[in-house]
Formats: C-alpha cells, structure tokens, sequence
C-alpha cells in the first residue's frame, strides 16, 4: 500500500508486557515521528527521526524505545506498558527540505488505540 | 505556560456561518504556523501553513497570522457539515521539523 501504514490498528495489552507498534512508509521521507493523542492533552510528540539510525526525543519519550534500521520503518516500543500509556498513536513523516531549514507537510497514519490493562 | 494554547470547544455552528478558530504562542521564535484537520477516528492532514505575519487564503479557509501578539487564528467562510471535524493548530520553529500542536477544536457544522 503507498503512503504511511500503521500496525496493529487496535491492540489491548496488560500491564508489564512489552508491545511494539510499527509505522512504515513508501514515500523514503527522511523525517518520521511518533505522537501519542490523549483527551485533554492533544498530540503530543515521543520520539522523531531524522533518518536512519539518527533518533532523537520528544516531549513525552519515558517508557518507549525506538530505533529505525531502514528508512522506510520506525517502530516504536513500549518495554513495559502501564495503564497511563493507554492512549491513541499517529506515526508521522515529512520529506524535509534541502538544507535542513523550513518546514514541510507532515503525513500522518491512521493510528494505532492501545489499550492497557 | 504552555507553548501553544487553544480552547477546546466544542464549537457547534449551523450550516453557512463563519468559523473563527483561535490559538496562542508563548514563544517568539516559531515561524511556522500549521492549520490540521482531524475527521474522527483519522490522522491529521495538514490544512494550511503560514510563514511568518500575514494572511493566506485558500478557497473557503483563511489563515491569518499576528506574530507581535502571538496570535494564529482559522476562518471557514460558508462553513459546512463536511467541515465537522477536529482543528488543530501547529507551530514550529523551522529547524528540525518538530511540531508542537495545540489540543484542537472540535468543531461541529448542523445541517
């Protein structure tokens, strides 16, 4: 499928147990995110990528790892999951542009809704 | 104080009313300023964007940027029921490409 795809798209967990979410996507874009969306909190940034092997955090990265081999994935996990990481999560990309300054489109997934329980 | 503020709503309008949809910046060196729209159970998909002070129109949408005030605001002009949605607004400095997002506005459109 062409454009950014999320995987699973639901998922309920138990606390304590590790979980993975992946984000791919087909357009080679060199910047990826991850951002978790919460009632009262809006979208709120974890983890980005630059590029590959090149991650760096966000605003809420505490408990989540990520790491991105190949430009095109960025899975984001969660070691050891607890009741407050229930929440909806958007993998995003953008192209950048030439230079590294400005600003450019973020395309963002569907989402994965994580429960924990 | 957060970085970016934006009242929640919800904002229900009818059919055919002008939207005004509003946010504030703490932080003078944004430069990028970003309009998403959220449809329920979606992802985001950029609306609009704005590079410093100053206006920019797009078919029905207006973005309007105030950045001595560090004020950004939204205009639907003949709004619609497919505009129901979740606005949110996005800010960014313009050096690595982070996003920093305000809680969005749902926004409802009655027929």
């Amino acid at each position: 499928d062409a454009g950014i795809t999320q995987s699973p798209r639901y998922k309920i967990t138990e606390t304590g147990r590790q979980v993975t979410l992946m984000c791919h996507q087909t357009w080679s874009h060199s910047y990826m995110f991850w951002y978790r969306q919460d009632l009262g909190h809006g979208l709120r940034l974890i983890y980005y990528s630059a590029a590959a092997d090149i991650t760096d955090k966000g605003e809420v990265p505490d408990g989540y790892v990520v790491s991105r081999s190949k430009t095109e994935n960025f899975p984001l996990t969660l070691e050891s999951a607890t009741r407050s990481q229930t929440s909806v999560y958007f993998c995003a990309s953008s192209g950048g542009l030439a230079g590294g300054f400005g600003t450019d489109t973020q395309y963002f997934g569907p989402g994965t809704r994580l429960t924990v329980l | 104080q957060k970085e970016v503020e934006q009242d929640p709503g919800p904002l229900s309008v009818p059919e055919g009313a002008i939207v005004s949809l509003n946010c504030t910046y703490s932080n003078s060196a944004f430069q990028y300023f970003m309009w998403y729209r959220q449809y329920s159970r979606k992802g985001p998909e950029l609306l609009m964007y704005t590079y410093s002070s100053g206006n920019k129109e797009d078919g029905r949408f207006t973005a309007q940027v105030d950045k001595s005030s560090k004020y950004i605001s939204l205009f639907i002009r003949d709004s619609q029921p497919s505009d129901s949605a979740t606005y949110l607004c996005a800010i960014e400095r313009g050096s690595n490409y982070k996003l920093t997002f305000g809680k969005g506005t749902l926004l409802t459109v009655n027929p």
